[in-house]
């Protein structure tokens, strides 16, 4: 089966500072990975996702990450932070190729906090 | 387009009362999945369900929660009795594979969630 780590479940940054949020997968086969995000009283939203191609995926609000086969990680990156980034991030994979029917497994997230 | 709608976005109950949330997905999903959120265990996928029909259900923590999909349009998830331990955001998320009978690619649409109080 397949498992998710995110290495930090929390992370300060003063704004203008770039983050980088860390996320390691582990699997036997091949994986799509995504990024979520969860701002306060709200529900998930998908950030980025890596299904195949280029290993360098960008998503929404500036965010971007790359999928490192050999490291099983899927780190999460963003060069510039605003206050409005403030949320917290999941990081999510499942088999690819749809065989594993829906069953999207969640890291533990990750608190990102972006102080003025 | 609407989103996932969920309702109640708040309860509030008493150990040992019923409790029902209700999901509405978004039109032409055809996959829908009940999630639970704590502090303590993180995101849970309790059940889901494709073309109406449950596909998993391991998730479910016990006899007293039970999941309905009567339609392509609505979704129920019940707790029966509930207990102060069900405490939580329960969300209710939907999908579709993208492309008619193509592969579940994991993009998931949530609702906002109903938050659960039991006291």
């Amino acid at each position: 089966a397949q498992s998710v780590t995110q290495l930090d479940s929390q992370v300060p940054v003063f704004e203008e500072a770039p983050v980088e949020l860390r996320c390691n997968y582990s699997s036997s086969v091949s994986v799509y990975l995504f990024w979520y995000v969860q701002y306060p009283n709200q529900g998930l939203q998908l950030l980025l996702k890596y299904l195949s191609g280029s290993t360098l995926v960008k998503g929404i609000n500036g965010f971007e990450a790359e999928f490192n086969k050999s490291q099983t990680s899927f780190h999460l990156r963003k060069p510039s932070v605003h206050i409005s980034d403030t949320a917290e991030y999941f990081c999510a994979v499942i088999l690819a190729g749809g065989t594993s029917y829906g069953k999207l497994t969640f890291g533990q997230g990750t608190i990102l906090t972006v102080h003025p | 387009d609407a989103g996932v709608i969920q309702s109640p976005r708040h309860e509030v109950t008493e150990m040992g009362q019923e409790v029902t949330l209700r999901c509405k997905p978004i039109s032409g999903h055809d996959y829908l999945f009940w999630y639970r959120q704590t502090m303590m265990r993180g995101l849970e996928l309790l059940i889901y369900f494709n073309n109406n029909v449950p596909i998993d259900d391991s998730g479910m923590p016990e006899d007293r929660f039970s999941a309905k999909m009567p339609n392509a349009s609505f979704s129920t998830l019940k707790i029966q009795p509930s207990e102060p331990r069900d405490s939580a955001v329960y969300f209710c998320a939907s999908s579709s594979p993208g492309l008619a009978g193509g592969p579940f690619t994991g993009e998931l649409f949530f609702g906002e969630g109903s938050r659960l109080t039991v006291l």
